[in-house]
């Protein structure tokens, strides 16, 4: 079967760094994605990797390592509003999203 | 630009009642579009996509149902309503952003089955 894994719950200092992991089993890749999503909203679009590397986005980055199944997301100093959940999502050989149930990450001053 | 609007954004039905939750985008056309149930401590379940008027593909088995009768609005429904049935409900649609094919979700309904 296809299985994304990701950390349930982190906690983190306010103006730190955070990485959140995600690893993958699918049937072929077509993509990595990171979402966020705040409480009782949607998700949004945070990253996309198809390449191994690092791809950097503001105080967001994002990691890909194919051979590995492998992604991390790195959060750099971090501010309260950053408390949400972070959902790492597959792309499958036949183009379909496989999702993780989502990291909430909790920010502390 | 493009946006996506989804409703109603909250509400409370019994047991055997019918369903109706209404998507449509705006500033595209035939847009690709996605119902997603999600559900606490799991990854977003797709439910339907459409690739076009009349079009639906289905992934889960279940009572629900989707139509699109117009291009850009995109319908999920319910004959019966069940507990299980309870849940965030997400309307999407495909999209190319900063080179990627990316999902863009509405606002999200949640849904409450008693």
């Amino acid at each position: 079967g296809q299985n994304i894994d990701q950390p349930t719950e982190m906690t983190a200092t306010e103006g730190a760094i955070v990485q959140i992991n995600c690893t993958y089993q699918t049937s072929g890749f077509n993509g990595l994605f990171w979402y966020q999503q705040h409480a009782g909203e949607a998700p949004t679009f945070l990253s996309y990797n198809v390449l191994d590397g690092l791809e950097e986005k503001g105080r967001f980055s994002s990691f890909l390592s194919r051979s590995k199944g492998y992604s991390y997301l790195l959060l750099k100093e971090l501010q309260m509003k950053d408390s949400a959940s972070y959902l790492c999502a597959v792309k499958d050989s036949n183009y379909q999203l496989i999702w993780g149930a989502g990291t909430k990450l909790i920010i502390k001053p | 630009s493009q946006t996506i609007h989804q409703w109603p954004a909250t509400l409370v039905q019994p047991v055997g009642s019918p369903l109706s939750l209404e998507c449509t985008v705006e500033g595209t056309s035939n847009p690709n579009l996605y119902w997603y149930r999600q559900a606490a401590g799991r990854g977003l379940q797709l439910l339907f996509y459409s690739v076009g008027i009349g079009q639906i593909s289905s992934e889960v088995p279940q009572n629900l149902s989707a139509s699109r009768p117009q291009d850009r609005q995109f319908i999920l429904s319910s004959k019966k309503l069940l507990l299980s049935d309870s849940g965030f409900y997400l309307c999407a649609w495909g999209g190319v952003v900063s080179g990627a094919n990316v999902l863009t979700f509405g606002a999200g309904s949640r849904l409450t089955v008693l």
